[in-house]
């Protein structure tokens, strides 16, 4: 079975720049977060779709990060304009149910971000 | 602020030997925790999870314990092996909430 795909998996911009990651969930998962990891800390939720419904974005820095989910499968998460402090791994996972509760969360491998 | 923390932020133990990683949460909602393992440059990898009315659950060389008492969570490692060596994340979610709050991890360092 494969995994969640997520590209690039590197990647470098400076600061105001704009940039976009790309996430594509295990087959027949209804349900996909997006993740930020700051070095040395535990992933951070930033948003929850199910399907391609929002069921979460409380933590998105809604004036730079947005996110979609179109047709309910693959999504992007995009940062526009880039600050010093969103270097990062931005990590994908999907999940059969709709809860982290009791359904497995398989993660992406993550994008490093860097942002000079 | 997070809600569950690690009482160490590094590790080390020598192979064959067991290893246990402390967690504590300061919430007594809480009432489902999980343990993930991330080795480097790879996504957190589901190890075993737990409910609050169990205080221990095992797994395939790992033992979850919970102790509700004093909100401490632990994992158990039995005979550690150089692909043990990652980082360790606890994460916690209350009734009525199906987020995850990851703590901040704990490295493990495998020693031949």
């Amino acid at each position: 079975e494969a995994g969640v795909a997520q590209s690039p998996r590197y990647k470098i911009i400076e600061k105001r720049q704009s940039v976009a990651f790309w996430c594509n969930p295990i087959s027949g998962h209804a349900t996909l977060y997006w993740y930020q990891q700051i070095l040395g800390q535990g992933p951070k939720l930033l948003i929850q779709f199910q399907n391609n419904g929002v069921v979460d974005d409380s933590q998105l820095p809604k004036d730079r990060f947005s996110a979609e989910r179109l047709k309910g499968v693959d999504s992007t998460l995009k940062i526009q304009p880039a600050k010093l402090e969103d270097s990062a791994v931005y990590l994908c996972a999907s999940s059969s149910g709709t809860s982290g509760r009791g359904n497995e969360q398989f993660f992406g491998p993550g994008t490093r971000l860097t942002v000079l | 602020g997070e809600s569950v923390g690690l009482h160490l932020p590094t590790l080390s133990v020598q192979e064959g030997d067991n290893s246990i990683i402390n967690c504590a949460y300061s919430n007594s909602a809480s009432d489902y925790f999980i343990w993930y393992k991330q080795e480097s440059g790879k996504g957190p990898q589901f190890i075993i999870d737990i409910r609050s009315n169990m205080d221990k659950r095992q797994g395939q060389r790992v033992t979850v314990l919970l102790n509700k008492t004093v909100k401490h969570l632990s994992l158990q490692i039995a005979a550690t092996q150089p692909g043990d060596s990652a980082v360790y994340f606890c994460a916690e979610s209350r009734p009525g909430d199906y987020k995850l709050s990851f703590g901040a991890g704990t490295t493990v360092t495998v020693r031949a």
